[in-house]
């Protein structure tokens, strides 16, 4: 069974930062891509950030380059986001999600539950 | 400002059927699939339609998805109270190198 299991969220103040895991299991990750995708509260998905199989294409969201830096180890079946210079308006549950992406097709086929950043004084 | 372009909210009886649209242009929806997302209230988002109209093990046919161009429309049929939650169309965007998401659209059944 697929699993993703997100951790390391939690409350921090303007311009702190925040490492963010994903435990994989279930699956081989070194197998497949993997996505960031935040929801603020009461609001709709926003796509965050992309990283292949090997890390060799990264892709973000204006809203986070610069700030925001997507990594994994395959060895230890883990995602990363490594949060800096945090916004309020960054508060939101974060989910840690499978993809798969190629030249014509793009879907999340596995969320994990998501972990709560709440960014505030 | 969502790329992709969802009604907010739609609703009818049980047993009936709604369709939900998403708009998108020909840097997205028009070069790429679209997968559809279902979100009941206070869990994770879960993959119902992908490849336009494609469904994953165990989702019932119900549940369907079309596109033509540049929009993609997700069907359901036989509505019951359990798919009231909010819907979600999503894809790649090749000119701005982003997955993208329609703003959501909350299914009420009445």
């Amino acid at each position: 069974e697929v699993q993703l299991v997100e951790s390391g969220g939690g409350l921090v103040q303007p311009g702190g930062s925040l490492r963010l895991s994903c435990a994989a299991s279930g699956f081989t990750l070194s197998g497949y891509a993997m996505n960031w995708v935040r929801q603020s509260p009461g609001k709709g998905l926003e796509w965050v950030s992309y990283i292949s199989s090997s890390s060799y294409s990264i892709y973000n969201a204006d809203s986070v380059k610069g700030r925001f830096t997507i990594s994994r180890d395959n060895a230890k079946n883990s995602l990363y986001l490594q949060m800096d210079s945090l916004r309020a308006e960054d508060t939101a549950v974060y989910y840690c999600a499978r993809v798969r992406l190629d030249s014509s097709t793009y879907r999340i086929d596995y969320w994990g539950q998501g972990t709560l950043v709440t960014v505030s004084s | 400002q969502s790329v992709l372009t969802q009604p907010p909210s739609v609703s009818a009886a049980p047993g009936q059927k709604v369709t939900i649209s998403c708009s998108g242009s020909s840097s997205n929806i028009g070069n790429y699939y679209v997968s559809w997302y279902q979100q009941l209230p206070g869990t994770a988002p879960k993959l119902l339609i992908y490849d336009n109209n494609k469904r994953p093990s165990g989702i019932p046919d119900r549940f369907s998805g079309s596109k033509s161009g540049t929009s993609a429309t997700l069907g359901i049929t036989g509505l019951q109270t359990a798919d009231e939650a909010d819907y979600y169309c999503g894809t790649w965007d090749n000119s701005l190198s982003v997955g993208v998401f329609g703003g959501g659209t909350k299914v009420t059944v009445l």
